[in-house]
């Protein structure tokens, strides 16, 4: 089984700390995503990488990057929290197979505070 | 952008069935279905591919209408099990935007005894 873990199920930080989500998966996947999730919005992309050192911006970037130095980790960076930053995180690794058929599987999510 | 899902929520006795639609702006080349419960990662039900057939998992099932940029999710003889949110993901013909996908905002469905 696909395994997607985050380093933390729920966190606490205050305004202008510098906040690290972590995301790892053991199924060798290429791509691996960070979505914000907020009720009523569904998943929104923030950041995406396809392959180690590389990276796209997703639909809300602003805030936000990135940091992928092995394959397996993906992290995400909030240099300086702000309480609009409070939301559900959630990490999602695929793999790349011929024809699109890449289902994306995701971690239990990172429940973020910011006060 | 976003596709649009609709309906918001929707409840159901067990039996019943219900259709979650899911429409986009732009061509799509594929789409995603996935179901969350509250409190757990949404879980990947299928893929539909341009071009492809119909699928099926257990008695669920979808399609895909590439004239009207539209995927249905069809929830048939529904179960207790089949509640949560729906989340339809949308993604357009490209090199790395094949595998990034756009999420509408969801559809929860509660089904009760």
């Amino acid at each position: 089984d696909v395994k997607v873990t985050q380093s933390s199920r729920y966190l606490v930080k205050r305004t202008g700390e510098k906040v690290f989500l972590e995301c790892v998966q053991d199924m060798d996947h290429e791509n691996m995503f960070w979505y914000r999730q907020d009720p009523g919005l569904g998943l929104r992309l923030i950041y995406f990488s396809y392959d180690v050192k590389m990276k796209e911006k997703g639909d809300i970037p602003e805030g936000y990057s990135v940091s992928r130095e092995k394959k397996e980790r993906f992290s995400l960076i909030l240099e300086s929290a702000s309480t609009n930053q409070t939301s559900m995180y959630l990490c999602a690794s695929s793999p790349i197979r011929q024809g699109g058929l890449n289902e994306q599987f995701f971690g239990p999510g990172t429940r973020l505070t910011v006060l | 952008q976003q596709p649009v899902q609709s309906p918001q929520a929707v409840i159901l006795r067990e039996g019943e069935d219900a259709v979650i639609n899911c429409s986009s702006s732009k061509a799509l080349y594929s789409v995603h279905w996935y179901r969350q419960k509250h409190g757990e990662a949404p879980v990947f039900l299928m893929i539909l591919l341009k071009g492809g057939e119909q699928k099926g998992h257990e008695k669920i099932s979808a399609s895909f209408n590439e004239k009207k940029q539209q995927s249905s999710l069809y929830l048939t003889a529904s179960q207790l099990s089949y509640s949560g949110t729906y989340f339809c993901g949308t993604g357009g013909a490209g090199s790395s935007n094949d595998y990034k996908l756009s999420f509408g905002a969801g559809t929860t469905v509660t089904v009760r005894a």
